[in-house]
């Protein structure tokens, strides 16, 4: 199984500010990797795919980068509404899917 | 509207049964493989359960095979969850998810509690 680790746990950040979540996976999964957002009470909602890619109606300010083994999500300018869980997954191997610890993003 | 929307869940004694269903709307579900995502309250998504589009090939989490059984009704774009055998530690919201044509999940229902206590 692969296995999908986050850093930090929590991330306190002030609005407005740059916010930057890892995530490192135990072997290749090339660019099949996810980002999804959870605020409290709701389900996650996908956020990047394919390591890059915004999914429909995501703002601009957050980005995603990485291969491999080793990724990032940005948030370039921190919005009340972006303070939430952040989880990576990666989809690389059917159906083995993992997701990762998840990182909170909370109000500095 | 393209939704997903659960239904089944509630409270059940320890090595009790539940069946959990996931309404499918606005897409062709039968062109689709999905998928059940749990999570524990305060705890982070933990995959439980994968079917083919055409129901075909199954996956089970570790934590759930032998008592969890996913099956579909492409005819009423419905997604199941039959859960046997429960133990506490299954107490979670369940979440019915669609899976991408690139496997990715791309649309999330609003999730179904299970509680599991005596």
């Amino acid at each position: 199984e692969i296995v999908m680790t986050q850093s930090p746990a929590t991330l306190s950040v002030s609005p407005g500010e740059r916010a930057t979540l890892s995530c490192r996976a135990s072997q290749s999964v090339s660019s099949n990797l996810a980002w999804y957002q959870q605020k409290p009470g709701q389900a996650p909602r996908l956020l990047i795919y394919g390591a890059s890619t915004r999914a429909t109606g995501i703002p601009a300010r957050f980005s995603g980068s990485g291969s491999g083994t080793e990724f990032t999500l940005t948030i370039s300018s921190l919005q009340s509404e972006d303070f939430a869980v952040y989880y990576c997954q990666q989809y690389n191997n059917w159906p083995r899917f993992t997701f990762g610890p998840g990182t909170k993003v909370d109000i500095k | 509207e393209v939704q997903l929307v659960e239904s089944g869940g509630g409270l059940v004694q320890p090595g009790g049964s539940l069946r959990l269903s996931c309404s499918a709307s606005g897409f062709t579900f039968s062109s689709y493989a999905m998928h059940w995502v749990r999570q524990a309250p305060g705890k982070g998504l933990e995959y439980v359960s994968a079917i083919s589009s055409n129901g075909g090939s199954t996956y089970y989490a570790d934590s759930v095979k032998g008592r969890f059984t996913i099956s579909r009704d492409n005819s009423k774009n419905t997604l199941y969850l039959q859960m046997s055998s429960l133990r506490a530690e299954d107490t979670a919201v369940y979440y019915c998810v669609k899976g991408s044509r690139d496997r990715y999940f791309d649309l999330w229902g609003r999730g179904t509690l299970v509680t599991v206590s005596s």
